[in-house]
């Protein structure tokens, strides 16, 4: 199974920050990678997928990047409903396999 | 706009089995990818397995093989996940998802609020 290397696990942030998480597969996955967004009770929300296309009503604060191993998700402006934890999901192939997955909390 | 409602909480013994059902509605459930996707208390978020309904034949991550079945019923837009030999590292919330992308690229971007199962003596 292709293992998605998360990081951060954690990051303290502020409202207004720039923040980065980023998402390395095993093996090239080419760009078959998700972002989504869990909040405590709450279901996962899909924020980007195809490894860079904003979902519809996604906010455009949020943006992804990259192809093949290394993958970034960017906020640009955090704002206070963004802190959640953070997964990324590759559907490259059969298992798919979820990140670790990247708490963002208050500084 | 569409919805997945997925069945009440379960409480199960050791040993047991546990059935969850997700019903979709508003939106189209033929020929489209449903996930489950589990979360145990303080952990992040496990694929377990997925299903193309209509099409039927599952994925299942390893570590489920031979415990874990997946399955569509198109007549009333239904899928099922019934996990068997339930350990108490089964409590968990089980959430299912469909994918809306009609492209070879999966996008989750309608889920069920989740199915608590706790599996206790």
């Amino acid at each position: 199974a292709i293992q998605m290397t998360q990081s951060p696990s954690s990051l303290s942030a502020s409202v207004g920050d720039r923040v980065n998480i980023t998402c390395r597969a095993s093996q090239g996955i080419r760009n078959d990678l998700g972002w989504y967004q869990h909040k405590l009770g709450k279901a996962p929300e899909l924020l980007i997928y195809a490894a860079s296309i904003l979902q519809s009503g996604v906010p455009s604060r949020f943006s992804g990047s990259g192809s093949g191993t290394d993958f970034t998700l960017t906020i640009s402006g955090l704002q206070p409903e963004d802190f959640a934890t953070y997964y990324c999901l590759q559907d490259y192939n059969y298992p798919r396999t979820f990140g670790g997955g990247t708490k963002v909390e208050i500084k | 706009q569409g919805q997945l409602v997925q069945s009440g909480a379960e409480v199960k013994k050791p040993g047991s089995s546990v059935r969850v059902s997700c019903k979709a509605s508003g939106v189209t459930f033929n020929d489209r990818t449903f996930i489950w996707v589990r979360q145990a208390p303080g952990q992040g978020l496990e694929w377990m397995g997925g299903i193309i309904s209509l099409f039927g034949t599952p994925n299942y991550a390893q570590k489920f093989v031979g415990r874990l079945t997946m399955t569509t019923d198109e007549s009333t837009s239904t899928a099922y996940m019934e996990l068997s030999s339930l350990t108490s590292e089964d409590t968990a919330m089980y959430y299912c998802a469909r994918d809306a992308s009609d492209s070879h690229y999966e996008a989750f971007d309608l889920w069920g609020l989740g199915t608590m199962v706790t599996v206790s003596s």
